[in-house]
């Protein structure tokens, strides 16, 4: 049972547009919400993270929104670079405030594709 | 380099074996945790520790797998009698998060991962 999902397995951008990586959940107790980004060979690296309080948190070319009551959020990367190809994970966690998990739930991931 | 290390990087083992990896977190970082990654899914939780103590086990962690941390520092995980669904990308994380210290921040759920350990069951 997916509890957070990434429909898109792969997404090709040109370089200097707007790229766009989707993720669903269906789990109500998900409070937190992390992106992480992950190359070849190497483990998953932090890129930016948002609360169920927060609509919007940007850091930098990436912007990431929540829909809490669409259980939607998104990850964009404006402009989008040559080095930010790379496979994408959106994470989820409860947090332990009412006692829930403080694991990570990974969505399968969306492999980005800039094309110079 | 200051961040996560794990060893070995590759193991290949027979069916049947057992192996032992090894993880050393980001230092002082309270919080460890183990996952597993199979060819195209995210990473799937196994356990995590605060410190010495095991907090939480995933139903994934069958009887033949075993974490420790025992001076709340490094970390092993232990497969006995392995098979081959237990091929995977093994990866280990740490956080400087402590049990009660309420937060409505979502970064300091941020975990730092390392390189991983891929193990081939033949």
């Amino acid at each position: 049972d997916q509890q957070v999902k990434q429909n898109s397995p792969s997404l090709s951008v040109q370089e200097g547009r707007i790229s766009i990586l989707n993720c669903d959940y269906t789990n109500s107790m998900f409070d937190y919400f992390l992106w992480y980004k992950k190359y070849p060979a190497e483990g998953p690296t932090f890129l930016i993270s948002i609360s169920s309080i927060k609509d919007k948190n940007e850091d930098g070319r990436f912007t990431v929104f929540l829909n809490k009551s669409a259980k939607h959020l998104s990850l964009h990367i404006v402009p989008s670079q040559p080095g930010d190809s790379a496979v994408y994970f959106c994470a989820a966690s409860e947090g332990e405030a009412q006692g829930g998990s403080e694991k990570l739930v990974f969505g399968k991931g969306t492999k980005l594709t800039v094309n110079p | 380099d200051t961040g996560v290390s794990q060893d070995p990087r590759h193991k290949i083992t027979k069916r049947g074996q057992n192996v032992t990896f090894r993880c050393d977190p980001i230092s002082e970082h309270n919080r460890l945790y183990w996952y597993r990654q199979t060819l195209g899914q995210g990473p799937e939780f196994l356990t995590y520790f605060q410190n010495e103590a095991q907090l939480e086990k995933s139903r994934l962690l069958s009887d033949r797998f075993s974490a420790e941390r025992p001076k709340g520092s490094f970390s092993t995980l232990e497969i006995q009698r392995t098979e081959q669904g237990d091929s995977a990308m093994y990866l280990c994380a740490s956080s400087p998060r402590t049990s009660g210290r309420p937060t409505t921040s979502a970064a300091a759920y941020e975990q730092y991962f390392g390189p991983g350990t891929r193990l081939t069951v033949t």
